[in-house]
């Protein structure tokens, strides 16, 4: 039973490039989440997505930044126009039903790691 | 806004040893408290969650966390800290009315021989 599977696991793009994370949750996991991590910081929520729906994205930047997670697919999270302070590492997470709303423990992937020259 | 500390940045312990990892919380509502550990360029690790029941909570890899209500902490602990422990732990936390985590900063573990 494969965990989250994230890729790609490191990624280089030059300021102004796009970045696309891809993000395939855990067999049978319809709910999927993205975190950031920030050099020597913990894990910042950004963005709860079901399949086809945005469910909570007040941890996204209000520009610059989307995710989708379509019908069929992994769950894409995409910076355009990427600045040297989106270098991070991006963790995908998933869980078989809403989260923690009834404890249910939320997986992580082995996360993205951009950087951005 | 709820929120996590994690007061100690790094915690050394020698093997063998006991080793406690401090975590306080700052919620509204009941918490959902969870423990996942980091290695280098690792995704996070499940180690353990408090729902609800007892106060304390056995997870992964011999680790348990206490749950403290009047204190509001989580703190994690275990009776004999092994070198292969060391790593970056973060403590969490959910009120369970939105399906987001709220992390603390993190506390380096280092174990030594």
């Amino acid at each position: 039973n494969a965990g989250v599977m994230q890729n790609p696991r490191h990624l280089v793009r030059r300021r102004g490039q796009e970045a696309r994370l891809r993000c395939s949750p855990m067999k049978g996991h319809s709910h999927v989440y993205w975190y950031r991590q920030l050099p020597e910081e913990g894990l910042k929520f950004m963005v709860y997505l079901q399949k086809e729906n945005i469910i909570d994205e007040s941890g996204m930047p209000k520009e610059r930044f989307s995710a989708e997670f379509p019908k069929e697919g992994p769950s894409i999270l995409r910076i355009q126009q990427v600045v040297r302070g989106d270098s991070a590492a991006y963790f995908c997470a998933s869980s078989p039903q809403a989260g923690q709303s009834s404890g249910n423990t939320i997986y992580f992937g082995e996360g993205s790691w951009l950087t951005v020259v | 806004a709820q929120s996590v500390a994690q007061p100690e940045d790094q915690v050394n312990v020698a093997e063998g040893n006991p080793l406690t990892v401090k975590c306080t919380y700052s919620v509204s509502g009941n918490p959902y408290l969870f423990w996942y550990v980091q290695y280098p360029n690792r995704g996070l690790q499940f180690l353990l969650k408090y729902i609800t029941g007892d106060n304390l909570v056995k997870g992964s890899y011999g680790f348990e966390a206490e749950f403290n209500k009047s204190q509001t902490s989580f703190h994690l602990k275990k009776p004999s800290a092994l070198v292969s422990d060391s790593a970056l732990y973060f403590c969490a936390a959910d009120t369970g009315t939105a399906s987001k985590l709220t992390f603390g900063t993190g506390t380096r573990l280092q174990v030594t021989l």
